[in-house]
């Protein structure tokens, strides 16, 4: 089965750091450009970053730009986001969301996503 | 960055009949080398993530209903739904790829008057 299943969200303080990992399967990750878009509590869509084919190749938004670094590991088909510093602003779900073959920048695959929360 | 904007913020309409979502752009999304429009639509249902309806603005994704169309050029774009259906209740956004930082709409809630 095709599917993208994310892990490693939970509670963390304000500062502090988390990773969460996206877990890939079901076709050749290592083909795919592959992004975290997040959703705060009650909120819309917010494209945070994106990482191509080359993994030397990664866009920011803004808003976590210097503080989050994004990742992969294509032997093992997965997908990471560092997330340092974190603000209460990031609360959100993060989902993990597979661009289509050819790279264009829309996202035909998503997971079920992983919260994160910050809060002290 | 490209600012997305939808109208309305919500809307009821009637079972079977027609929905209209519509969706503008700060600045065109639509590249002129291979004329194509870098605008996508999805689908939100409650505690579910987004799926795929329509990209290149009008090009329906592979096992979504005939009744979901898009349509429009440039920075004005248009999400319809022809005949609502119960399951079509949900938040609908509208994105842009053109260029980085991607960027979302604020979605439209649609519901069943």
């Amino acid at each position: 089965e095709v599917q993208l299943v994310e892990s490693g969200g939970g509670l963390v303080q304000p500062g502090g750091s988390l990773r969460l990992s996206c877990a890939a399967s079901g076709f050749t990750f290592s083909s795919y450009s592959m992004n975290w878009v997040r959703q705060a509590p009650g909120k819309g869509l917010e494209w945070v970053s994106d990482i191509r084919i080359s993994s030397t190749t990664t866009y920011y938004a803004d808003s976590v730009k210097g503080r989050f670094t994004i990742s992969r590991d294509n032997a093992k088909n997965s997908l990471y986001l560092q997330m340092n510093s974190l603000r209460a602003e990031d609360t959100a779900v993060y989902y993990c969301a597979r661009n289509p073959i050819g790279g264009a920048g829309y996202f035909d695959l998503w997971g079920r996503g992983t919260l994160v929360t910050v809060s002290s | 960055d490209i600012v997305m904007t939808q109208s309305p913020d919500s809307l009821a309409v009637s079972l079977g009949e027609r929905a209209t979502v519509n969706c503008k752009s700060s600045q065109s999304v639509l590249y002129s080398s291979n004329n194509k429009n870098y605008l996508a639509w999805y689908q939100q249902k409650p505690g579910q993530p987004p799926k795929l309806l329509i990209y290149w603005a009008s090009t329906r994704e592979s096992g979504v209903p005939d009744r979901f169309s898009g349509s429009g050029s440039g920075t004005d774009f248009t999400l319809t739904i022809s005949s609502l259906q119960a399951e079509d209740v949900a938040v609908y956004y509208c994105q842009q790829y053109y260029i980085t930082p991607y960027s979302f709409g604020q979605g439209t809630k649609l519901e069943i008057k």
